[in-house]
């Protein structure tokens, strides 16, 4: 009940296009859902995050869409460039306590 | 600068070595944790500290124990390092009061168990 799932496992587009990177969680009690981003030999950082009474949140090129009863969440990067190539992992919690991540996108934007 | 800082940053041991990783943070954040990341199994929480002396186990806890005497920081204590604990460790920390969860984390730790 505590997994989150993730796809796809690595995942290639040309510049400009649109990367989607799919997550899946069980445990209802869920209530913050973070995608983080993290570069080789650096730590995750934050790139986006959404609670569940939204169904959508954008910021700059990307985007969370959220859809409660299917208790699947996804990100969307627009306009993709070579610069976002990165492993992204999406993360489930209850109310910043317990953190539950996936197992990562690996995300080549090829130039 | 606002960061996490841990130590050592590489550390290659012997089982059964008693170790620390350390791990500070100068937010002031009330929230702080331990992550292992493993290839193909993303970050596994190890422990979290809601506040000072306040710690709860994660999903991977065996084998760890931690401690959150002072705000800032919050070591990692390997009491009996085996080769299944080789892994890259995170340390992270967040504000956490108002809802406000956004993680920090640190530059991470390699540890190898021979």
């Amino acid at each position: 009940q505590q997994q989150v799932k993730q796809s796809p496992q690595s995942l290639i587009v040309q510049k400009g296009g649109i990367s989607i990177i799919n997550c899946a969680y069980e445990n209802t009690a869920f209530d913050y859902f973070p995608w983080y981003q993290q570069f080789p030999g650096k730590g995750p950082a934050l790139l986006i995050a959404i609670r569940p009474d939204v169904s959508e949140k954008k910021e700059g090129r990307f985007t969370i869409s959220f859809n409660k009863s299917a208790k699947q969440f996804s990100l969307h990067i627009m306009d993709s460039q070579p610069g976002d190539s990165a492993t992204y992992f999406c993360a489930a919690s209850n109310y910043g306590q317990n953190f539950v991540f996936g197992p990562g996108t690996r995300l080549s934007v090829l130039p | 600068e606002a960061q996490v800082t841990q130590n050592p940053r590489y550390l290659i041991t012997v089982t059964g070595k008693k170790l620390t990783v350390t791990c500070s943070q100068n937010m002031n954040h009330e929230y702080m944790s331990w992550y292992r990341q493993d290839p193909g199994l993303g970050l596994r929480q190890i422990y979290y500290s809601m506040n000072v002396e306040v710690t709860d186990k994660g999903d991977v806890p065996e084998g760890y124990k931690v401690s959150r005497k002072e705000k800032r920081n919050f070591p990692l204590i390997l009491e009996s390092p085996s080769p299944n604990q080789t892994s890259l460790y995170f340390c992270a920390s967040s504000l956490s009061i108002g809802g406000s969860y956004e993680q920090y984390f640190g530059p991470g730790t390699r540890l190898t168990v021979t």
